[in-house]
């Protein structure tokens, strides 16, 4: 059993849709990360949320992490080519300390 | 500033031999942590080490195992290897603070035959 449940696994979409991909847990985060991994290299962070309701933006990604702590959503806006690639949120337990990855939704965006 | 460095880049092995991954961090960080990624499971965490100590350990059997050095630098040893050890296998660095991000390397790719 995963403790990050991401949906959907896989996206397959054309280019300027926008799109959402979500992250549930039934257990408690004091922080959620959002990372891109692109084929043959390691994942890099695009943002962390640490405060319930919280919501971030970068360009044209948006990124919620849920009043209770428990999920976290990101929204995408006209998505691009470029945005291609496996999106994985993570997140540190209250009372731990090592970063929990979840299952990872892999995105394609055609042209 | 370079970034996290993994050696090998890819490895194949056969069933029953062992096998040693390296892990240079970024200049300065203290906390080197390794996660196995495979399309079946996702990213599991493997453990961390920080300061030459292991401060956290995952749910993997004995036969992986790892070490840092004085210098950040961590290797991860996997004996008796299995063909479903056949994975990505990523270090990552941080300065050590919880919930810090994590700087990943680009993996080492292991085939285990």
């Amino acid at each position: 059993t995963q403790l990050l449940e991401q949906s959907p696994q896989f996206l397959s979409i054309q280019e300027g849709e926008n799109l959402t991909v979500y992250c549930n847990s039934s257990s408690v985060f004091s922080s959620l990360q959002w990372y891109r991994q692109e084929p043959g290299e390691g994942p890099v962070l695009l943002v962390t949320v640490v405060t319930g309701g919280e919501v971030k933006k970068l360009k044209r990604l948006t990124f919620q992490f849920g009043d209770a702590r428990k999920d976290s959503s990101l929204h995408i806006t006209a998505a691009q080519p470029g945005d291609t690639g496996l999106y994985l949120c993570a997140g540190v337990q209250t009372g731990a300390n090592n970063l929990f990855f979840g299952t990872g939704t892999r995105l394609t965006v055609i042209p | 500033k370079a970034g996290v460095t993994q050696t090998p880049r890819y490895l194949i092995k056969t069933r029953g031999q062992q096998v040693t991954l390296s892990c240079s961090p970024i200049s300065g960080h203290r906390s080197v942590s390794w996660y196995q990624q495979t399309p079946g499971q996702g990213l599991q965490f493997l453990f961390e080490y920080f300061s030459e100590t292991q401060r956290n350990k995952g749910n993997f059997p004995g036969r992986f195992s790892g070490r840092q050095f004085s210098n950040s630098r961590s290797e991860m040893n996997v004996s008796t290897l299995e063909l479903g050890d056949s994975a990505l296998y990523l270090c990552a660095s941080s300065l050590g603070t919880k919930g810090e991000k994590l700087l990943f390397g680009s993996g080492t790719q292991l085939s285990v035959l």
